[in-house]
């Protein structure tokens, strides 16, 4: 079993549409959890840093679910820009340096 | 804009040439990374830099070296690579290991002809 695990996707939503991706983890000891996207042929870039309480930056959502080992990323009023794919980080503070990647999920909005 | 820059964008190499990628941050991070990633897959860790010192090699190849003259630059140098080699190299940076997030450059695609 993978140490982090993403929805494979892809996803294909329509403009406007709300889309959700879950990442599991398997190491408990994982203490920060980041989602990143990268476009087609570029760097990752952060997204967003997700937080035990849940956190928000404008249309998106991200949450932590530590009882069950996940995280969430909710995409609201989706636009032709978000097409990317969605890559789910989860570090190990005591292992320093070492962050572990999800496959990513692709998201493509349609017009 | 990237607050990480690496150079070059761009990279066609023999197999018997001998380069080097560079990558350079003003952040103050003390922490400074080389990735390697093949399409359609995540970007998969070769080395870490902590506060100057190699702290993870991750069983990369020695036609891979590493070297970090100071906290802001860290250079990748390559001799005899394979083909298979070809991929995008992306250099990132953190505050410190561990909670912080990575902040990647551009990238350097490189191709081994």
């Amino acid at each position: 079993r993978k140490e982090v695990e993403q929805d494979p996707g892809p996803f294909n939503v329509p403009e406007g549409a709300t889309v959700a991706f879950n990442c599991t983890y398997s190491n408990s000891a994982s203490q920060s959890f980041f989602w990143y996207r990268q476009d087609c042929r570029k760097e990752p870039k952060l997204l967003m840093s997700v937080y035990s309480s849940g956190n928000e930056d404008g249309r998106f959502t991200a949450q932590l679910n530590r009882a069950s080992q996940y995280i969430s990323l909710l995409i609201r009023d989706s636009k032709l820009s978000d097409s990317a794919t969605y890559l789910c980080v989860v570090n190990r503070n005591t292992n320093a340096g070492k962050s572990t990647f999800g496959d990513g999920t692709t998201l493509t909005v349609k017009p | 804009d990237t607050e990480v820059t690496q150079t070059p964008k761009h990279l066609v190499m023999g197999m018997t040439n001998k380069k080097s990628l560079k990558c350079e941050q003003h952040m103050g991070h003390r922490a400074m990374y080389w990735y390697k990633q093949k399409a359609k897959k995540p970007p998969e860790l070769m080395f870490v830099y902590s506060y100057e010192k190699l702290s993870i090699n991750e069983s990369v190849p020695s036609r891979f070296s590493p070297e970090c003259p100071n906290s802001s630059l860290l250079n990748l140098h390559l001799h005899a690579l394979q083909p298979e080699d070809s991929a995008l190299y992306l250099c990132a940076s953190s505050y410190e290991g561990g909670s912080s997030p990575l902040h990647f450059g551009n990238g350097t695609r490189l191709t081994v002809t």
